[in-house]
């Protein structure tokens, strides 16, 4: 059974700083997916990562995907408020066919 | 207009009512999930579909049952709900495993 398990679950920071969100998995899988939720809103895609060493960017943030250590990592550089959000990880593959979310990580960045 | 579109967008319900949600799309994606939201818990796959006759059990379909009435539409009934299947619903598309899951708005659904 395929099983996310993402740190921190909490994080508050202040603007500015530099983090990362890590994203550990149980078994073999070969993509990963990050997404953000807003409170109250649905989850925007944010990284899709196909494959060992795939690092994308965006903005401040950067995903990248090690499939041997089984870990993802997002990486926020230069917080700013807008950032504040739920970030999920979520590895392909399971019992079923499609995702398997991590609990995410609620990011609340500070002035 | 949002390409997946969920309907109702609330609802509140009593234990042992039927139930049934609604999930369209304009993506022309064959694969649709349905998804359920809990706080603290991350979302956990209830059904998903990969074509009209190809439906299959996710991590927690106990309670419910899905109809896939056409490559556009994907339904997901409670047939007798229960207080612990209060939760946020969410459908979603994709078009393949190498793509992202386009989520809707999902559904808020308590269950008194």
């Amino acid at each position: 059974e395929l099983k996310v398990e993402q740190n921190p679950l909490f994080l508050s920071m202040q603007e500015g700083k530099n983090y990362t969100i890590y994203c550990n998995y149980s078994t073999t899988s070969d993509r990963l997916y990050w997404y953000r939720q807003d409170p109250g809103k649905s989850l925007e895609s944010l990284f899709v990562l196909l494959s060992n060493g795939a690092v994308k960017q965006e903005g401040r943030l950067m995903a990248s995907l090690d499939t041997k250590a089984r870990l993802s990592t997002l990486h926020i550089t230069a917080a700013v408020h807008d950032l504040s959000a739920t970030y999920f990880c979520a590895p392909y593959g399971g019992r079923a066919d499609g995702l398997t979310f991590g609990k995410g990580t609620h990011l609340i960045i500070q002035p | 207009d949002a390409d997946v579109t969920q309907t109702p967008r609330n609802r509140i319900t009593k234990t042992g009512k039927r139930i049934m949600l609604e999930c369209s799309q304009t993506k022309g994606h064959d694969r649709m999930y349905w998804y359920r939201q809990d706080p603290g818990l991350g979302l956990r796959l209830i059904y998903y579909s990969f074509d009209v006759k190809d439906i299959n059990k996710g991590e927690i379909s106990d309670g419910y049952s899905v109809s896939r009435q056409a490559q556009a539409k994907f339904s997901l009934s409670l047939e007798s709900a229960i207080p612990n299947q209060t939760a946020l619903y969410f459908c979603a598309t994709s078009g393949s495993s190498n793509q992202p899951q386009h989520f809707g708005d999902g559904t808020r659904l308590s269950i008194l």
